[in-house]
């Protein structure tokens, strides 16, 4: 069945490092959404990529979207204690009106 | 602009009890969606609807019942709690249609449920 997969399950960096999570999915993406969850919160939806080698940015965030629109990534310069928690990437299921979410991202940084 | 309201935040069953998951939305949305989160693990559609009168399965259904009377609301029915079902529950929604299902969803702050 279809499966979109985040690599990698964890990640542990000192603040002022650089983070990247990578989302790869088994089908072609119409569109990829990335959500940010805060420890003990809720899922908060921060971006919608939808052409083909697409690259938007949000402050120290940078999202691309693959050629094939099959992957994607979400890479943060320079963390902060604020960055901390995980990131999801979410894209259509195929023949439906459903999403399927990734397994998730989650950062931690060290201050 | 409350958005996405979830009550109640936390609640304890016992094994075989029954319970319903209030979910509201005041942003008109269409779709409305269950989701649970096991800890540390990634989001399960448990139901979702594409509006008011229409309901569909998601991955985990089994224990579960919903239904959508109106627009606003997507009541989330627990039958014979069971362990498994300890967990996170989360609910959304999205604006949709047939040539764009997967919108932004916004989430409420989720229903912590413990069954023991």
């Amino acid at each position: 069945g279809q499966q979109v997969m985040q690599i990698p399950q964890y990640q542990h960096v000192q603040e002022g490092e650089d983070f990247t999570t990578y989302c790869n999915s088994s089908t072609t993406l119409s569109n990829i959404q990335w959500y940010k969850q805060r420890p003990g919160g809720h899922p908060v939806f921060l971006i919608q990529l939808v052409k083909s080698g697409e690259v938007k940015k949000q402050k120290r965030l940078t999202f691309q979207f693959g050629e094939a629109k099959k992957n994607s990534s979400l890479h943060i310069t320079a963390t902060q204690t604020t960055d901390v928690g995980t990131y999801f990437c979410a894209g259509p299921r195929t023949g439906g009106f459903k999403t399927i979410f990734g397994a998730g991202t989650r950062l931690f940084v060290k201050a | 602009n409350a958005g996405v309201t979830q009550t109640p935040k936390f609640r304890i069953l016992k094994i075989g009890q029954s319970m319903t998951l209030q979910c509201t939305q005041d942003m008109n949305h269409n779709y409305m969606y269950w989701y649970r989160q096991d800890p540390g693990m990634g989001l399960k559609l448990i139901y979702y609807s594409v509006g008011a009168g229409i309901t569909d399965k998601g991955e985990v259904p089994n224990g579960y019942n919903v239904s959508r009377s109106t627009t606003e609301d997507f009541p989330l029915r627990l039958e014979l709690a069971a362990p498994s079902q300890t967990s996170v529950y989360f609910c959304a929604s999205s604006y949709g249609h047939r040539g764009a299902s997967n919108q932004p969803q916004h989430f409420g702050d989720g229903t912590r449920l413990s069954i023991l």
